[in-house]
């Protein structure tokens, strides 16, 4: 089956930094990447995704960009605030959303 | 529209003992996932179904049985619960196509004691 992995698995930097998260993956049938945000006690939303036709989406502050043939994928966070503070995950998919382990990302003021 | 609602939101149980987690979605969507959640582990799969009346296994399905009988409604069932059980568990759902947004339920805190 498809094997995510995610690193940094805990990502500090300081308000108004960038701040970047990598994944690699095992299936190189996976055609979807979508990254989700978790806050404290809630439940996973998706913030940006991308597929495999595209290498690079953008969406105000966050972009991702996507190398199928060295199976890695990237998001990207601009000008970082607090309320960037969260938990995100990576995922792949063909036939079943597969995650990473997530990074833990903390903005300080 | 409510999306994907989860029940129950909460549930302490003992060893041995056996419940079902209901997932339920109106949206009309073809996709349904259960995951679990544990500190370090990220989302782990269970069973997914991609359609009313089929069912498929995930990267961690033993110790659980699924369940899509109608399309808006996906069980998760444990026959008999163990400790390794404890978990927040979360359901999601998706239109057909695998490639589009999965939207998540808010999610069960399972404690097995």
């Amino acid at each position: 089956g498809e094997n995510v992995e995610q690193h940094p698995s805990t990502l500090s930097v300081q308000e108004g930094d960038s701040a970047v998260i990598k994944c690699t993956y095992s299936d190189s049938a996976s055609n979807y990447f979508p990254w989700y945000k978790q806050e404290l006690g809630k439940r996973p939303q998706l913030i940006i995704d991308i597929r495999s036709n595209v290498g690079e989406k953008k969406d105000q502050r966050i972009a991702v960009t996507l190398n199928k043939t060295a199976k890695h994928f990237s998001l990207h966070i601009t000008e970082t605030q607090p309320e960037d503070s969260a938990v995100y995950f990576c995922a792949a998919a063909m036939y079943a959303l597969n995650f990473g382990k997530g990074t833990s990302l903390l903005v300080t003021p | 529209n409510a999306g994907v609602t989860q029940t129950p939101k909460f549930r302490v149980l003992k060893t041995g003992q056996s419940m079902t987690l209901l997932c339920a979605q109106d949206m009309n969507h073809e996709y349904m996932y259960w995951y679990r959640q544990d500190p370090g582990m990220g989302l782990r799969l269970i069973h997914y179904s991609v359609g009313e009346g089929t069912t498929a296994k995930g990267e961690v399905p033993d110790g659980y049985n699924v369940s899509r009988l109608k399309k808006q409604n996906f069980l998760l069932g444990l026959e008999s619960a163990a400790p390794s059980q404890t978990s927040v568990y979360f359901c999601a759902s998706s239109y057909g196509q695998l490639n589009t947004e999965a939207f998540f339920g808010q999610g069960t805190r399972l404690t097995v004691v």
